[in-house]
């Protein structure tokens, strides 16, 4: 069959770098988002979340932006290493009934870190 | 810690065969979610189970069913299956009830339609 080659946005930094990785979501009725990291062959990895009420949050090297304005999230990774390589994704769970976590994933992002 | 458990961990088929796919949530997770990714694709949500009920469905064909059982875990059968289907099939779960609200995902099943 056809086969669909990779589409995604990519990022290539120097090991050591900080990075960022941006999001637009859709939703202004989302209320809660995620990043998740993802490593070939393996699931997402929660990273870290932040909530609607929120415009910042830190983790250790990493920090995630909140703009509700203009509906845009971004990741930083301060100090990027090679395990740091991988596909990024962001969601959002803008369901308000249901499951709590009917996310929907943007696009991700291939980061690239070179040593 | 415990994490999601899936299997098979690869699956291949041929065209009009069914699958089966089981998940095992984390310990104490009350709800399991389905999701598909294609190459290149983001993950796409199908479905979700709430204490053995359906609590949501996204996009799943209805040639998949899925169930969660009475140990909390789940699985999705799929049927008369199309080369479309290959995909990565993820289970999630979380806990309605626990103080961490995170959505833990399992490595994921590879599927392969022949």
């Amino acid at each position: 069959g056809e086969s669909v080659g990779l589409h995604l946005p990519t990022l290539s930094v120097q090991e050591g770098d900080n990075s960022i990785i941006n999001c637009a979501y859709s939703n202004s009725a989302s209320d809660y988002f995620i990043w998740y990291k993802q490593e070939s062959g393996k699931g997402p990895q929660f990273i870290i979340d932040i909530r609607s009420n929120m415009d910042k949050r830190q983790g250790q090297r990493v920090t995630v932006l909140l703009n509700k304005t203009v509906k845009h999230l971004s990741l930083q990774i301060a100090a990027t290493q090679p395990g740091d390589s991988a596909v990024y994704f962001c969601a959002e769970n803008g369901n308000s009934g249901g499951s709590n976590y009917k996310l929907t994933f943007g696009k991700g992002t291939l980061l690239t870190v070179n040593p | 810690a415990a994490g999601v458990i899936q299997s098979p961990r690869h699956l291949i088929k041929e065209k009009r065969e069914t699958a089966t796919l089981k998940c095992y949530p984390i310990p104490r997770h009350d709800t399991v979610y389905w999701y598909q990714q294609g190459p290149g694709q983001d993950p796409q949500f199908l479905i979700s189970f709430y204490e053995k009920m359906q609590s949501d469905k996204g996009s799943i064909p209805d040639r998949f069913s899925a169930q969660q059982f009475s140990d909390y875990h789940s699985e999705l059968n799929m049927s008369s299956l199309e080369l479309g289907d290959s995909a990565l099939y993820f289970c999630a779960s979380s806990s309605a009830r626990g103080a961490e609200e995170k959505l833990f995902f399992g490595s994921g099943t590879q599927l392969s339609v022949l």
